[in-house]
């Protein structure tokens, strides 16, 4: 199993401003993941991180919003970028080791865009 | 089925009912069908990931099973408490790794 931790845990931020949410693996992962689950919808997808290399993005969401770091197997970082109220969700990040494998999640970042 | 898609929506039981809940996904390029259990404030927790048509897998008193060919998989609780009470969610893999929700089924338990 993975322990995963993200900070901060909640933040209210002002329009226009960014946040960078952090994501630490207690072990070496293959793959990170950073999901976003809006009010009443399902959590989804925002990008792969790859270590040592540009994210892989879904469709809608791109770098410049978006941008993603992950310069080891353990650590990743997110940054919503220039922040509006409909980007108040919660962010999570998820490990996994490939395969048919459990997938891990941290506890998510809740942020609230006024 | 093109999306996951969970049923009902909410669900509010008495302590010591039985209960269970429907997910459906899309049967093509099916990889792996995953259940978590949300906690509000708390890490999604995996209760069971599951790969074959026919996988029934249990855990304590949550079991699950899986229709591969008809794209459906069930999740059970039985005798409900009310630490039980939390959003239940199923994921779809396709032949990558990433995980499409569904958008949950909110479950909560009173004495």
């Amino acid at each position: 199993s993975a322990v995963i931790s993200q900070k901060p845990s909640r933040d209210i931020c002002q329009r226009g401003t960014s946040l960078t949410i952090q994501c630490q693996v207690d072990s070496q992962v293959t793959m990170m993941f950073w999901y976003r689950q809006q009010p009443g919808q399902s959590l989804t997808l925002i990008a792969t991180a790859n270590q040592g290399s540009e994210a892989t993005y879904e469709s809608g969401f791109v770098i410049d919003k978006f941008p993603i770091s992950r310069p080891n197997l353990t650590f990743s970082t997110l940054t919503v970028s220039n922040m509006s109220p409909e980007d108040s969700s919660i962010y999570l990040c998820s490990a996994h080791t490939g395969g048919r494998e459990t997938q891990y999640f941290g506890p998510g970042t809740r942020l609230l865009v006024l | 089925i093109l999306n996951v898609e969970q049923s009902p929506q909410s669900l509010h039981v008495q302590e010591g009912d039985s209960t269970n809940f429907t997910c459906s996904f899309p049967s093509s390029n099916f990889y792996a069908l995953h259940w978590y259990r949300w906690e509000t404030a708390k890490s999604p927790e995996a209760l069971f990931v599951m790969t074959l048509n026919g996988d029934e897998k249990k855990k304590g008193r949550i079991s699950a099973t899986l229709n591969t060919k008809e794209g459906y998989s069930y999740l059970y609780i039985k005798g409900s408490q009310p630490e039980d009470s939390a959003t239940y969610l199923c994921a779809r893999t396709g032949t990558a790794s990433k995980l499409t929700f569904g958008t949950g089924t909110r479950l909560q338990v009173t004495l």
